[in-house]
């Protein structure tokens, strides 16, 4: 079974403030992504990276890939309160057609 | 719009009952979809594979004879949670592929029993 570690579980900050999410495992993953996730909705793709090594950037979040393609950050910079959310990494270490596995998530509070 | 649409939104039902949930693929035709349940602030956990024309796949400690999941057609997959008990209550999430391998989720189902 494949597992991905995510960290931290909860994190508070205040707006302005950097913050990065982290999702490791010990098993390779063809891709993966990163969701947001709103109370009571399903999860919205943010990124979806699938070569070791690449950054991708969606305004102030940047995702990145580790090289050996075990791990992913996201990197959230100048937090606002419309950050807050539940962050969640899942991947994909079969072929394509292949069920996504969940990260834990990360529940974000951003105050003004 | 939605691509994957999931019915009721919200369902509560009497303890030892039970409850189905649809999944719907809109305007494509889904052989594969999965399911997933959802406790208040915890993530997504895989609960079935769910197979057009053949049996589910189940993830390990999810009980298939509670957990009934029926894929009969390319856009249909039903989830009937059997003899329901308050511990089953949770967000329930379908999701399913479309042609190029994007995949999207249904909007989620929370079920109550009480």
């Amino acid at each position: 079974t494949q597992l991905l570690e995510q960290s931290p579980q909860f994190l508070s900050i205040q707006e302005g403030e950097n913050l990065t999410v982290y999702c490791n495992s010990s098993s390779v993953f063809s891709s993966l992504q990163w969701y947001r996730q709103e109370p009571g909705e399903g999860p919205v793709l943010l990124v979806t990276v699938v070569t070791g090594g690449e950054v991708k950037k969606l305004k102030r979040l940047t995702f990145q890939f580790g090289d050996a393609r075990k791990d992913s950050s996201l990197h959230i910079t100048a937090a606002q309160p419309g950050d807050t959310g539940l962050y969640l990494c899942a991947g994909r270490a079969g072929q394509a057609g292949t069920a996504l596995i969940f990260g834990k998530g990360t529940t974000l509070s951003v105050s003004s | 719009g939605a691509v994957v649409s999931q019915h009721p939104s919200r369902v509560i039902c009497k303890s030892g009952t039970s409850v189905k949930i649809e999944c719907r693929s809109l305007d494509f035709q889904a052989t594969t979809m999965f399911w997933y349940r959802q406790f208040p602030k915890q993530s997504l956990m895989l609960m079935a594979t769910s197979n057009e024309g053949s049996k589910a796949t189940y993830e390990q400690g999810v009980e298939k004879d509670k957990f009934l999941i029926n894929h009969a057609s390319l856009t249909l997959s039903t989830l009937t949670v059997t003899s329901a008990h308050p511990e089953d209550s949770s967000f329930y999430i379908c999701s399913a592929f479309l042609p190029g391998n994007t995949i999207y989720f249904g909007e989620g189902s929370w079920l109550t029993v009480v």
